[in-house]
Protein backbone atom coordinates (compact mmCIF):
# COMPACT_ATOMS: atom_id res chain seq x y z
CA UNK A 1 0.00 0.00 0.00
CA UNK A 2 0.92 3.28 -0.52
CA UNK A 3 1.96 5.42 2.96
CA UNK A 4 4.83 7.82 4.52
CA UNK A 5 6.77 6.88 7.58
CA UNK A 6 8.15 8.47 10.22
CA UNK A 7 9.46 7.68 13.68
CA UNK A 8 6.40 7.48 16.02
CA UNK A 9 8.83 7.25 19.02
CA UNK A 10 9.77 11.03 19.97
CA UNK A 11 13.86 12.08 19.22
CA UNK A 12 15.10 13.32 22.64
CA UNK A 13 18.38 15.13 22.18
CA UNK A 14 20.60 17.61 24.16
CA UNK A 15 20.67 21.37 23.24
CA UNK A 16 22.92 22.29 20.78
CA UNK A 17 23.31 18.99 19.14
CA UNK A 18 21.64 18.40 15.68
CA UNK A 19 18.48 16.53 15.53
CA UNK A 20 17.66 14.19 12.27
CA UNK A 21 14.31 12.96 11.04
CA UNK A 22 13.68 10.84 8.67
CA UNK A 23 10.66 10.25 6.29
CA UNK A 24 9.83 7.39 3.80
CA UNK A 25 7.62 6.67 1.32
CA UNK A 26 6.41 4.27 -0.72
CA UNK A 27 5.01 3.70 -3.73
CA UNK A 28 5.36 7.39 -4.79
CA UNK A 29 7.41 9.09 -6.91
CA UNK A 30 5.99 12.82 -5.74
CA UNK A 31 7.50 16.43 -7.81
CA UNK A 32 7.68 17.98 -4.60
CA UNK A 33 8.26 17.21 -0.55
CA UNK A 34 7.28 19.22 2.21
CA UNK A 35 8.17 19.61 6.37
CA UNK A 36 6.19 21.18 8.18
CA UNK A 37 6.20 21.76 12.51
CA UNK A 38 3.18 21.01 14.33
CA UNK A 39 3.06 22.77 18.41
CA UNK A 40 0.65 21.50 20.81
CA UNK A 41 -3.00 22.42 20.40
CA UNK A 42 -2.22 24.30 16.98
CA UNK A 43 -2.16 24.30 13.41
CA UNK A 44 0.92 22.65 11.20
CA UNK A 45 3.27 25.55 10.15
CA UNK A 46 5.18 25.27 6.36
CA UNK A 47 9.29 25.11 6.94
CA UNK A 48 10.25 23.76 3.77
CA UNK A 49 9.82 22.33 0.91
CA UNK A 50 12.22 20.22 -1.72
CA UNK A 51 11.52 19.67 -5.45
CA UNK A 52 13.08 15.64 -7.15
CA UNK A 53 15.48 17.53 -8.70
CA UNK A 54 17.27 19.07 -5.81
CA UNK A 55 19.33 17.20 -3.43
CA UNK A 56 19.57 19.15 -0.87
CA UNK A 57 17.75 22.52 0.95
CA UNK A 58 18.81 24.76 3.68
CA UNK A 59 17.08 27.32 5.85
CA UNK A 60 18.42 28.75 8.58
CA UNK A 61 19.09 26.02 10.80
CA UNK A 62 17.01 23.94 8.83
CA UNK A 63 18.34 21.13 6.38
CA UNK A 64 16.57 18.88 3.92
CA UNK A 65 17.97 16.34 1.69
CA UNK A 66 15.65 13.74 -0.41
CA UNK A 67 16.51 11.00 -2.18
CA UNK A 68 14.57 9.92 -4.71
CA UNK A 69 16.37 6.23 -5.26
CA UNK A 70 15.85 5.52 -1.32
CA UNK A 71 12.55 7.32 -1.28
CA UNK A 72 14.03 9.31 1.62
CA UNK A 73 13.73 12.49 3.14
CA UNK A 74 16.09 13.60 5.92
CA UNK A 75 14.95 16.69 7.84
CA UNK A 76 17.96 18.23 9.99
CA UNK A 77 18.34 20.76 12.26
CA UNK A 78 21.55 22.43 13.53
CA UNK A 79 22.08 23.67 16.88
CA UNK A 80 19.13 22.53 18.31
CA UNK A 81 17.12 24.90 21.01
CA UNK A 82 14.62 23.84 23.35
CA UNK A 83 12.14 26.47 21.21
CA UNK A 84 12.72 23.52 18.83
CA UNK A 85 10.89 21.15 20.39
CA UNK A 86 7.78 20.20 18.59
CA UNK A 87 6.21 17.35 16.13
CA UNK A 88 7.84 17.69 12.55
CA UNK A 89 5.85 16.39 9.67
CA UNK A 90 6.69 15.43 6.10
CA UNK A 91 3.86 15.43 3.13
CA UNK A 92 4.12 14.71 -0.04
CA UNK A 93 1.86 15.14 -3.27
CA UNK A 94 1.32 11.68 -4.63
CA UNK A 95 -0.33 12.88 -7.93
CA UNK A 96 0.38 14.24 -10.94
CA UNK A 97 -2.40 16.73 -11.28
CA UNK A 98 -1.51 19.47 -9.36
CA UNK A 99 -3.84 21.16 -6.75
CA UNK A 100 -1.22 20.20 -3.64
CA UNK A 101 -3.38 17.21 -2.39
CA UNK A 102 -1.30 16.40 0.45
CA UNK A 103 -0.52 12.89 2.14
CA UNK A 104 0.92 13.59 5.37
CA UNK A 105 2.92 11.26 8.11
CA UNK A 106 2.14 11.00 11.16
CA UNK A 107 4.55 13.15 12.34
CA UNK A 108 7.69 12.44 14.94
CA UNK A 109 7.96 14.60 18.04
CA UNK A 110 11.08 16.13 18.86
CA UNK A 111 12.48 17.09 22.10
CA UNK A 112 15.80 19.18 22.77
CA UNK A 113 16.56 19.10 26.61
CA UNK A 114 18.86 22.07 28.02
CA UNK B 1 -3.86 39.50 8.11
CA UNK B 2 -5.36 37.05 9.74
CA UNK B 3 -4.15 34.47 7.36
CA UNK B 4 -6.72 31.48 8.29
CA UNK B 5 -9.59 31.50 10.62
CA UNK B 6 -11.65 28.70 11.64
CA UNK B 7 -14.95 28.25 13.60
CA UNK B 8 -15.76 27.26 15.87
CA UNK B 9 -12.62 26.45 18.37
CA UNK B 10 -14.52 23.65 20.33
CA UNK B 11 -17.87 21.52 20.10
CA UNK B 12 -19.75 18.95 21.47
CA UNK B 13 -21.94 16.85 19.48
CA UNK B 14 -24.49 14.09 20.27
CA UNK B 15 -24.78 11.13 17.93
CA UNK B 16 -27.26 11.82 14.60
CA UNK B 17 -26.91 16.01 15.38
CA UNK B 18 -25.53 18.10 12.38
CA UNK B 19 -23.41 20.94 12.14
CA UNK B 20 -21.27 23.44 10.04
CA UNK B 21 -17.63 24.25 10.46
CA UNK B 22 -16.65 27.49 8.37
CA UNK B 23 -13.03 28.05 7.15
CA UNK B 24 -11.61 31.54 6.38
CA UNK B 25 -8.92 32.96 4.53
CA UNK B 26 -7.70 36.58 3.75
CA UNK B 27 -5.22 35.40 1.07
CA UNK B 28 -6.88 35.15 -2.22
CA UNK B 29 -6.36 31.86 -2.26
CA UNK B 30 -7.42 29.45 -5.08
CA UNK B 31 -6.73 26.09 -2.62
CA UNK B 32 -8.89 24.58 0.05
CA UNK B 33 -8.45 22.06 2.16
CA UNK B 34 -10.23 20.31 5.14
CA UNK B 35 -8.12 17.43 7.16
CA UNK B 36 -8.42 15.65 10.39
CA UNK B 37 -6.04 14.69 12.62
CA UNK B 38 -6.27 11.57 15.11
CA UNK B 39 -3.97 10.86 17.61
CA UNK B 40 -1.16 8.60 16.17
CA UNK B 41 -2.35 8.99 12.38
CA UNK B 42 -1.17 12.09 9.88
CA UNK B 43 -3.47 14.54 8.80
CA UNK B 44 -5.58 12.89 5.92
CA UNK B 45 -7.38 14.69 3.50
CA UNK B 46 -11.71 15.14 3.90
CA UNK B 47 -12.61 17.09 1.01
CA UNK B 48 -10.79 19.87 -0.90
CA UNK B 49 -11.19 22.83 -3.73
CA UNK B 50 -9.81 24.17 -6.42
CA UNK B 51 -11.70 27.56 -6.72
CA UNK B 52 -14.94 29.32 -5.81
CA UNK B 53 -17.84 27.03 -6.52
CA UNK B 54 -15.30 23.52 -6.59
CA UNK B 55 -15.28 20.88 -4.37
CA UNK B 56 -14.17 17.12 -4.75
CA UNK B 57 -13.50 14.42 -2.51
CA UNK B 58 -10.13 13.12 -0.68
CA UNK B 59 -8.85 10.22 1.23
CA UNK B 60 -11.74 9.85 3.88
CA UNK B 61 -14.54 12.27 2.33
CA UNK B 62 -17.46 9.67 3.55
CA UNK B 63 -20.33 11.12 6.06
CA UNK B 64 -18.52 15.19 5.32
CA UNK B 65 -20.20 17.65 2.65
CA UNK B 66 -18.46 21.16 1.46
CA UNK B 67 -19.27 23.86 -0.40
CA UNK B 68 -17.35 26.86 -1.34
CA UNK B 69 -19.87 29.31 -2.56
CA UNK B 70 -17.16 32.44 -1.85
CA UNK B 71 -13.00 32.37 -2.85
CA UNK B 72 -12.54 32.64 0.92
CA UNK B 73 -14.83 30.44 2.81
CA UNK B 74 -14.86 26.54 2.80
CA UNK B 75 -17.48 25.19 4.86
CA UNK B 76 -17.25 21.52 6.04
CA UNK B 77 -20.49 19.91 7.11
CA UNK B 78 -21.71 16.82 9.13
CA UNK B 79 -25.32 16.28 8.53
CA UNK B 80 -25.37 13.37 11.05
CA UNK B 81 -22.34 13.40 13.43
CA UNK B 82 -21.16 10.25 14.61
CA UNK B 83 -18.44 9.10 17.58
CA UNK B 84 -16.00 8.07 14.95
CA UNK B 85 -15.95 11.67 13.88
CA UNK B 86 -14.49 12.90 16.58
CA UNK B 87 -11.50 14.59 16.02
CA UNK B 88 -9.13 17.44 15.25
CA UNK B 89 -10.69 19.14 12.15
CA UNK B 90 -7.53 21.80 9.93
CA UNK B 91 -8.20 23.77 7.37
CA UNK B 92 -5.48 25.16 5.27
CA UNK B 93 -5.36 27.29 1.78
CA UNK B 94 -2.57 27.38 -0.76
CA UNK B 95 -2.47 29.41 -3.61
CA UNK B 96 -2.04 28.18 -7.04
CA UNK B 97 1.63 28.77 -7.96
CA UNK B 98 3.03 28.32 -4.62
CA UNK B 99 2.65 25.12 -2.79
CA UNK B 100 3.03 25.57 0.60
CA UNK B 101 -0.29 25.40 2.70
CA UNK B 102 -1.19 27.55 5.53
CA UNK B 103 -3.58 25.83 8.33
CA UNK B 104 -5.93 27.09 10.56
CA UNK B 105 -5.75 26.57 14.44
CA UNK B 106 -8.17 23.63 14.34
CA UNK B 107 -11.49 22.61 15.46
CA UNK B 108 -11.64 20.40 18.23
CA UNK B 109 -15.21 18.00 17.70
CA UNK B 110 -16.04 15.83 20.16
CA UNK B 111 -19.19 13.29 19.07
CA UNK B 112 -21.09 11.27 22.18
Amino acid sequence: SQKIEQNSEALNIQEGKTATLTCNYTNYSPAYLQWYRQDPGRGPVFLLLIRENEKEKRKERLKVTFDTTLKQSLFHITASQPADSATYLCALDPSSGGYNKLIFGAGTRLAVHP
Amino acid sequence: NAGVTQTPKFRVLKTGQSMTLLCAQDMNHEYMYWYRQDPGMGLRLIHYSVGEGTTAKGEVPDGYNVSRLKKQNFLLGLESAAPSQTSVYFCASSGDISYEQYFGPGTRLTVT
